[in-house]
């Protein structure tokens, strides 16, 4: 089936340790989303991909970075994680029929230490 | 400003019971609405969407929505509640020309047996 794919489901690292997070999707979607959600809150967008641009939104904190080397990869990037960005982070797609309707993964759910 | 609004923090209802979740919108031009399940320590998943034409909608799992332009809502419901349908829901609106995401704070829904 045709999915979108995130990796690790846990991921736990140290203060100030960078992590990737990975996402792929076969959909062949063109918008691809990274969200943060603490618990119980509704998902925060931190960025979105629409083909190539990169669009970051402006609380986004520099700490946060993200790649998208083709269609159906994409990655996050912390390059210095605090307490404070312990959190699930969820990869969303879109497609083209701009209806607004996004596909999740399952999230990676990030612990620091 | 385009806002969502779930006034129910919290909900416990009776396996068996009937159930209905409150969402109204603030968004002036017409509006993509989508109802979201998330279980425990899992992605969302789309439960229902609309965009035009019926103003009820069907979704998966014997969910419906209804949408009433004159009360800006959107209100989830199931006829009979099942203890699998207790999860986290989230109501959101697609702004703008790029369609973003805006979402209300979720409902937490629990089951008692």
């Amino acid at each position: 089936d045709a999915m979108v794919i995130q990796n690790p489901r846990y991921q736990v690292t140290q203060f100030g340790k960078p992590v990737t997070l990975s996402c792929s999707q076969t959909l062949n979607h063109n918008v691809m989303y990274w969200y943060q959600q603490k618990s119980s809150q509704a998902p925060k967008l931190l960025f979105h991909y629409y083909d190539k641009d990169f669009n970051n939104e402006a609380d986004t904190p520099d700490n946060f970075q993200s790649r998208r080397p083709n269609t159906s990869f994409c990655f996050l990037d912390i390059r210095s994680p605090g307490l404070g960005d312990a959190a699930m982070y969820l990869c969303a797609t879109r497609g083209r029929s701009g209806t607004g309707e996004l596909f999740f993964g399952e999230g990676s759910r990030l612990t620091v230490l | 400003a385009q806002s969502v609004t779930q006034p129910d923090i919290h909900i416990t209802v009776s396996e068996g019971a009937s159930l209905e979740l409150r969402c109204n919108y603030s968004y002036g031009a017409t509006p993509y609405l989508f109802w979201y399940v998330q279980s425990p320590g899992q992605g969302l998943q789309l439960l229902l969407k609309y965009f035009s034409g019926d103003t009820l909608v069907q979704g998966i799992k014997g969910f419906e929505a209804e949408f009433k332009r004159s009360q800006s809502s959107f209100n989830l419901r199931k006829p009979s509640v099942h203890w699998s349908d207790a999860a986290e829901y989230f109501c959101a609106v697609a702004a703008g020309n790029n369609r973003k995401l805006i979402w209300g704070l979720g409902t937490s829904l629990a089951v008692n047996p």
